[in-house]
This record gives structure tokens, sequence and C-alpha cells, in this order.
């Protein structure tokens, strides 16, 4: 168990559905991230929220919305994706964003495949 | 433009020989760098840490190595085995609040017994 846990762990959808995952964290901590694993790539940071305010969007697509409705549970809305968005979305939490970093906590992912 | 670079994607070692993972990186602000290592089917998971005021730290079997004037971080793995053969990011940041961890794309590391 890492602490920070991901539903579902795989998804398949149709580019016309519309679907949401769901992390959480029972860490304490006061940071949560979304990142994107590509193949070949490196990891891509989505979304940051810090104290349950976004505070960084790395020029995302709109039909990616994050939504985090309080410190421990963070949410990522999709919506008419594309099958190049076919990826491992990670989410992680850390004590505080930026500052003395003691590293991330992820959940497993979820392996998302768009039809 | 990447910021964070592992230009080897993968690496086959021989049970009990050194395992050594590269890293360059492009921003000289960065001044803390980490290590994770992810199994398939898991979330990367932290191994080892150092900042920029340090060149080396060890812990256990796993040692990184800094070069800040090289901008260049090295994990060496002494010995190698079969379990750690797993996907290793290496990440960077500037350690100061607001700012995110920026990962390169990964060294798929197989150590054969």
């Amino acid at each position: 168990e890492t602490g920070v846990t991901q539903t579902p762990r795989h998804l398949v959808m149709g580019m016309t559905n519309k679907k949401s995952l769901k992390c959480e964290q029972h860490l304490g901590h006061n940071a949560m991230y979304w990142y994107k694993q590509s193949a070949k790539k490196p990891l891509e940071l989505m979304f940051v929220y810090s104290l349950e305010e976004r505070v960084e969007n790395n020029s995302v697509p709109s039909r990616f919305s994050p939504e985090c409705p309080n410190s421990s549970h963070l949410f990522l809305h999709l919506h008419t994706l594309q099958p190049e968005d076919s990826a491992l979305y990670l989410c992680a939490s850390s004590q505080e964003f930026g500052g003395t970093n003691y590293g991330y906590t992820f959940g497993s992912g979820t392996r998302l495949t768009v039809v | 433009d990447q910021q964070v670079k592992q230009n080897s994607p993968s690496l086959s070692v021989q049970e009990g020989r050194i395992s050594i993972l590269n890293c360059d990186y492009t921003n000289s602000m960065f001044d803390y760098f980490l290590w994770y290592k992810k199994y398939p089917a898991e979330g990367p998971t932290f191994l080892i840490s150092i900042s920029s005021i340090k060149d080396k730290n060890e812990d256990g079997r796993f040692t990184v190595f800094l070069n800040k004037s090289a901008k260049h971080l090295s994990l060496h793995i002494v010995p190698s085995q079969p379990g750690d053969s797993a996907v290793y990011f290496c990440a960077a940041s500037e350690n100061q609040a607001g700012t995110a961890l920026i990962f390169g794309k990964g060294t798929t590391l197989s150590v054969s017994s």
C-alpha cells in the first residue's frame, strides 16, 4: 500500500465518453499532482494543487479538467479525448509544493486507452 | 526542450556487477535531485536523493554522484540484483516553494542472474 490510491487501475473509453480518474491520499500531504506517462517520453506534469488551490497548469488541453474538493482527494475529469491521450496517468502527493522536497509519493496509476 | 535527460533507454547488467545509470540536466537552477524506481503496474517509488551542496550520497547498495559543473548525476547500484530490474527515473527541482519535480524519460535496467 503506497499511501496514494488511484482508481480505476485500467480504463478504456471511447472518444465521445466522459469519465473521471480518482486519486486519494491519507498521508496528510498538502500538495497533489497529476502526471502523464507516455511511451518513450518523460513523466509530464499536468496539474498541481497546493492546499486545494490549483497552482500550475502546464498547457494541458481543456478536455482534461482537474478537481480537488479537499486535501485528500484529486480527480481528473476526461471528456472527448483523442487516441493520443492513451497513457498511464499518475497521481502523486507531497508534504508541500516545492521547498524541501522529500520526494513525492505516487499512486499505481490508471492505464487509460482511448478507442 | 527536455530539462532532464536520460539518454540511455535501457541497460543490461549481470547479477553481482555494478549498474551505472546516468542523467544530465540543463537548468542550472536545479539544486535537488532524486531517483525513482518503477516496477510494471506500480507507481514510481522514491529511491535516493542528493542536494547540490553534496557530490555523493550513499544508501546501502545505492550511491548517487553529482557533478554540478558538468550538470550530470549518476546512480550506482553495487552489487546489482535481479530484483533491481525496473525503470529508473531521474528527477530534479529548484528546491524552493512553488516548483515541481521535472522527470527524465527513464532507463530500463535489466539484471540477469
